[in-house]
């Protein structure tokens, strides 16, 4: 069954540095999404990309993060200065025909900030 | 403020038995609804989707809709040890998001 897959499963990072969180979209998916996952919290919503643009975002899309499909595989998120409320579960997702039939998910990168 | 609700459990039920989980949401023009079941320190794996109102079944999964009541739930019948797990409920509230609950976590006991 196809997957999404992102790397690295889990990533540590010096409060201040930028990371970039790495997402192999199903290879046919046209809609793709970064949702993230405070210990202990509800999934939250990030960001969506379709058609090589942000088509929405959540109020924690701040400028301080940027999402980029910078080839026909990848899709990445990028936190330029990360804080330590940033430590979180990062999914990727993907789907097909946009929400309407649900989505599938990465296995997450666990971002842990110092 | 849109929100989704679900009671956070634990829900203990005995193996055999049938879990029941529900799901309330405040958008009364939300049109998909989904079921994830996340294992702890895992990803959510989607389990059920439903759209109309009424039951939707699935193997040993029934979701159910009330648009009016803004309720959706879950059944698992024949509850396994293996179905211990979050369940997340996550809706589709206009736009391309999903909002998701805060999941109920659900213990089989053998």
């Amino acid at each position: 069954e196809p997957e999404v897959t992102q790397t690295p499963s889990h990533q540590v990072t010096q409060m201040g540095q930028e990371v970039i969180l790495r997402c192999v979209p199903i290879s046919n998916h046209l809609y793709f999404y970064w949702y993230r996952q405070i210990l202990g919290q509800k999934v939250e919503f990030l960001v969506s990309f379709y058609n090589n643009e942000i088509s929405e975002k959540s109020e924690i899309f701040d400028d301080q993060f940027s999402v980029e499909r910078p080839d026909g595989s990848n899709f990445t998120l990028k936190i330029r200065s990360t804080k330590l409320e940033d430590s979180a579960m990062y999914f990727c997702a993907s789907s097909d025909i946009g929400t309407s039939y649900g989505y599938t998910f990465g296995s997450g990168t666990r971002l842990t900030v110092v | 403020q849109k929100e989704v609700e679900q009671n956070s459990g634990p829900l203990s039920v005995p193996e055999g038995a049938i879990a029941s989980l529900n799901c309330t949401y405040s958008d009364r023009g939300s049109q998909s609804f989904f079921w994830y079941r996340q294992y702890s320190g895992k990803s959510p794996e989607l389990i059920m989707s439903i759209y109309s109102n009424g039951d939707k079944e699935d193997g040993r999964f029934t979701a159910q809709l009330n648009k009016a009541s803004q309720y959706v739930s879950l059944l698992i019948r024949d509850s396994q040890p293996s179905d211990s797990a979050t369940y997340l409920c996550a809706v589709n509230m206009r736009g391309q998001n999903f909002v998701f609950g805060p999941g109920t976590r659900l213990s089989v006991l053998p």
